[in-house]
């Protein structure tokens, strides 16, 4: 059974580029949440969709935006890259229900923006 | 707002030692779940255990125990006789009732030494 897939693992950027990050979530599972962590920090939410909508937000500007498809899996873009956007972003996916449930997250793609 | 607070930045133990890592937290709801993961150097968090706010009871999962009180608003995670494979960064989290956006605290990065 795969778990979370997240594509491409690394990938390097220039200031003012756009990147656009791949998800497939968990066999099952029908939400995906991104997150943005820094390097020797904890991750930060950027948003969770669900039913090809995006249902909550983080703290993070409109030059980051997603997508879900119909299959469940999703896409991260970052417009006008900045320095500081350089970072792991893990992609979680979960089932939605009742409460909380557990997060399954991929191994994340590593951007770096020079 | 909810936040995660792990004091402990790095902690190095030597081999067959226990080790306690500190989580506090803060939040206004009634209702919220709090999770431990596990993230090795591959990168992929790793889920441990999630515990909701009504239940105090704290759990052994083999040599992992989790102590869990309200009263002080703390979820401390406690590996008995720990193992080089144990290392890691281990983070704590927050979740209201419905899951949408986990609160990550900064980690606590173990290293056992054989």
């Amino acid at each position: 059974d795969a778990g979370v897939t997240q594509s491409p693992t690394h990938l390097i950027k220039t200031r003012g580029q756009q990147v656009t990050l791949r998800c497939s979530p968990k066999s099952g599972h029908d939400t995906v949440s991104w997150y943005q962590q820094a390097l020797g920090q904890g991750p930060q939410f950027i948003f969770q969709y669900y039913e090809e909508e995006e249902r909550q937000r983080g703290n993070f500007p409109d030059r980051f935006s997603g997508h879900q498809f119909p299959n469940y899996s999703s896409e991260l873009n970052v417009n006008a890259l900045l320095l500081g956007d350089s970072a792991l972003y893990l992609c979680a996916s979960s089932l939605r229900s009742s409460g909380a449930n557990v997060l399954t997250f991929g191994a994340g793609s590593r951007l770096t923006v020079l | 707002a909810q936040k995660v607070t792990q004091a402990q930045t790095e902690i190095s133990v030597v081999e067959k030692e226990d080790v306690t890592l500190d989580c506090v937290y803060e939040t206004r709801d009634t209702t919220y779940y709090l999770f431990w993961y596990k993230q090795p150097p591959s990168g992929e968090l790793v889920f441990l255990i999630r515990r909701n706010s009504f239940d105090e009871q704290n759990e052994i999962s083999g040599r992992y125990s989790w102590n869990f009180q309200k009263s002080t608003s703390s979820f401390n995670f406690t590996i008995t006789a720990s193992q080089v494979v144990d290392s890691a960064v281990y983070f704590c989290a927050l979740t209201d009732n419905y899951g949408q956006n986990f609160v990550f605290g900064p980690g606590t990065r173990l290293s056992v030494l054989p």
